[in-house]
């Protein structure tokens, strides 16, 4: 399965855009690129994917490199409750079903 | 939809006890995994199921055993617990089709498990 490496910690200040990077130099041409995060005390939650093409839903947008070996999840205007441990997730559809977590980056965001 | 539940959300057991923990997902979904996370620490994949009546080990499968007889329910099973399960263990299930369609996983709320 491939790796992905994420930094541990990350800060922000409140209201401010949040880059939280993401490397995958291993990737392979199947793997899709998942984000989830958990909130303390509670269960991941789905963040958003994408393939090739920079993703934009209403929580996030996602940024692909064009060699695929990194991306970035982009949090627009952080609030309090962004404050979480952010997970990047390869998923190799359709050829594996596992959905393997890293450490991921613990987000802290500041009022 | 109640989506992902798991019973119990705590339980405290002695070494060398047994006990089966449920899942059951209201989604129609095929796939379903069980993590657990230690303190300070990411999931790791215990076992998954891709189907009814399907289970394949995941990351961490030794001393838990799965089954998956109805679609909709997990049951991850403990047969000799011991302090090193010691752990919060979380279910999740997602939907199997095709890579562009949203195939997002949802999580339980987890079970808090302490083998003393």
């Amino acid at each position: 399965d491939a790796k992905t490496t994420q930094p541990n910690s990350m800060e922000s200040n409140e209201e401010e855009p949040v880059h939280l990077p993401c490397n995958h130099s291993t990737i392979s041409g199947t793997d899709y690129i998942h984000w989830y995060r958990q909130l303390p005390s509670q269960g991941p939650e789905y963040v958003i994917h994408g393939l090739t093409s920079n993703v934009n839903n209403r929580m996030a947008s996602l940024a692909i490199a064009e060699d695929r070996k990194s991306s970035t999840l982009i949090l627009h205007r952080a609030t309090l409750r962004d404050a979480a441990v952010y997970y990047c997730i390869l998923r190799d559809h359709p050829n594996t079903d596992k959905l393997i977590f890293g450490t991921g980056t613990r987000l802290q965001v500041f009022p | 939809n109640a989506g992902v539940t798991q019973t119990p959300k705590f339980r405290v057991l002695k070494t060398g006890q047994s006990m089966t923990l449920l899942c059951a997902q209201d989604m129609n979904h095929e796939y379903m995994y069980w993590y657990r996370q230690d303190p300070g620490m990411g999931l790791r994949l215990i076992h998954y199921s891709v189907g009814e009546g399907t289970t394949a080990k995941g990351e961490v499968p030794d001393g838990y055993n799965v089954s998956r007889l109805k679609k909709q329910n997990f049951l991850l099973g403990l047969e000799s617990a011991a302090p090193s399960q010691t752990s919060v263990y979380f279910c999740a299930s997602s939907y199997s089709g095709q890579p562009h369609m949203n195939t997002e996983a949802f999580f339980g709320q987890g079970t808090r498990l302490t083998v003393v």
